[in-house]
């Protein structure tokens, strides 16, 4: 089955500096790619997605990339700020009807004045 | 905007217990998913649901372990006789095209 690797587990940034995390797969049939922003005893909220047939994409502060033949797809933060604070997980769907997500470890990110 | 919501918040009982965890998913989704998150762990999926039946599970959703859609709203998870091992935040899911919303958990833990 899948598995998720996601680096590093925890992270501290400057406040306007910039986040990367990053995540490797083994499955090259999964095609898709969410990252989740976790809370302290919340959800997991989604930020931002990738399909496979997708190399980039940027949503305001966020941008996600995806590098199929190396089977690896990163998150990078810019400007960052205190409520960006939280665990981040990768994952990967499988592309069967049930799509499960197969999550990496999450990192813990700590935006710091 | 719709969300997943999840009853209880939070459940505490006694190893052997019978546990049923509920959950209402967005309305007009068709897939459903139960995950579970010991705590400091990942997430880690149990079950996938859709068109009343089981679509896929996982090693850990073993014959202890059920899930029912008694009607048209609600989605459960039953664990017949807890563990330990059975204490972490478990999650529902609904997905809408590829997109997995999470319901905001229920925390379970056994004595």
């Amino acid at each position: 089955g899948e598995n998720v690797e996601q680096h590093p587990s925890t992270l501290s940034v400057q406040e306007g500096d910039s986040a990367v995390i990053k995540c490797t797969y083994s499955d090259s049939a999964s095609n898709y790619f969410p990252w989740y922003k976790q809370e302290l005893g919340k959800r997991p909220q989604l930020i931002i997605d990738i399909r496979s047939n997708v190399g980039e994409k940027k949503d305001q502060r966020i941008a996600v990339t995806l590098n199929k033949t190396a089977k690896h797809f990163s998150l990078h933060i810019t400007e960052t700020q205190p409520e960006d604070s939280a665990v981040y997980f990768c994952a990967a769907s499988d592309p069967g009807t049930a799509s499960k997500l197969t999550f990496g470890t999450g990192t813990r990110l700590q935006v710091t004045l | 905007e719709p969300e997943v919501t999840q009853t209880p918040s939070h459940q505490v009982t006694q190893m052997g217990q019978e546990v049923i965890l509920r959950c209402v998913p967005i309305s007009n989704h068709l897939y459903f998913y139960w995950y579970r998150q010991i705590l400091g762990q990942k997430v880690e999926f149990l079950v996938s649901f859709y068109n009343n039946e089981i679509s896929e599970k996982s090693e850990i959703f073993d014959d202890q372990f059920s899930v029912e859609r008694p009607d048209g709203s609600n989605f459960t998870l039953k664990i017949r006789s807890t563990k330990l091992e059975d204490s972490a935040m478990y999650f529902c899911a609904s997905r809408w095209g590829e997109t997995q919303y999470f319901g905001p958990g229920t925390r379970l833990l056994v004595l």
